[in-house]
C-alpha cells in the first residue's frame, strides 16, 4: 500500500515565520502535488513536479522533489496569514488515481 | 482547468435516510472521483466513476452503501444510503487536469443525527 506521510500535522506559526512542510513515502510516483485548502473549499492545486530534484517556486513558497522521487517539501518564506488553510501533498500514478498524504494544518497568526 | 459546483452545499439528515449529492462540470470529462473528507485531515477516495461504465470503488466502499451515477461526461451523483453518524463527513467530488492533478469541487458537508 502507497503511503505519503505528512510532518508536522499541525503548525501554529508567527506572522513572517519561515517554516517547511515534509510528505515521505517509500513509494516512487510519477509526479508529486501540493495542494492548499481552504475552510469551507475543496482543495487547490499549487504546484506539480514530474523530475527527480526538480525545485519550483511560487512567490514565497519553494517547492522541491526528492532525488528519487519519493519525497518532497514545501517551504514557505515569511508566512502571512493568507496562507493559512490544510496542505496536502499528493502523489500521481498510471492510474490517474491520487494517493494523498496525511496533511499539514497551518495556522498564521497576525 | 475545470469548473465543478456541487449540490447541496451542506445538509443535516436523519439517520436511515439516504441523501444524493450532485456533481457538475463545465466540460467534458472522462474520469471523475468521489472523496470523503473528515474536517482538517486527508481525503479518503471512495470510488472512480467513468461515464458508460459501473464505478470502482476502493476497499473499504461498497456499491449498497454509495451507489455512484455516471449519466454522462459533464455529471455525476454519489448517494449516501441508510445513513449513521459515522457518515457525517464532507463529501468531494473531483475530475482529472493536465499532469495528473486534479481540479475539486467545493464539497458537500453531511451531519447526520
Amino acid at each position: 500500500t502507497q503511503l505519503l506521510e505528512q510532518s508536522p500535522q499541525f503548525l501554529s506559526i508567527q506572522e513572517g515565520e519561515n517554516l517547511t512542510v515534509y510528505c515521505n513515502s517509500s513509494s516512487v510516483f510519477s509526479s508529486l502535488q501540493w495542494y492548499r485548502q481552504e475552510p469551507g473549499e475543496g482543495p487547490v492545486l499549487l504546484v506539480t513536479v514530474v523530475t527527480g530534484g526538480e525545485v519550483k517556486k511560487l512567490k514565497r513558497l519553494t517547492f522541491q522533489f526528492g532525488d528519487a522521487r519519493k519525497d518532497s517539501s514545501l517551504h514557505i518564506t515569511a508566512a502571512q496569514p493568507g496562507d493559512t488553510g490544510l496542505y496536502l501533498c499528493a502523489g500521481g500514478g498510471a492510474t490517474n488515481k491520487l494517493i494523498f498524504g496525511t496533511g499539514t494544518l497551518l495556522a498564521v497568526q497576525p | 482547468s475545470a469548473v465543478i459546483s456541487q449540490k447541496p452545499s451542506r445538509d443535516i439528515c436523519q439517520r436511515g435516510t439516504s441523501l444524493t449529492i450532485q456533481c457538475q462540470v463545465d466540460s467534458q470529462v472522462t474520469m471523475m472521483f468521489w472523496y470523503r473528507q473528515q474536517p482538517g485531515q486527508s481525503l479518503t477516495l471512495i470510488a472512480t466513476a467513468n461515464q458508460g461504465s459501473e464505478a470502482t470503488y476502493e476497499s473499504g466502499f461498497v456499491i449498497d452503501k454509495f451507489p455512484i451515477s455516471r449519466p454522462n461526461l459533464t455529471f455525476s451523483t454519489l448517494t449516501v444510503s441508510n445513513m449513521s453518524p459515522e457518515d457525517s463527513s464532507i463529501y468531494l467530488c473531483s475530475v482529472t487536469g493536465r499532469k495528473e492533478t486534479q481540479y475539486f469541487g467545493p464539497g458537500t458537508r453531511l451531519l447526520v443525527l
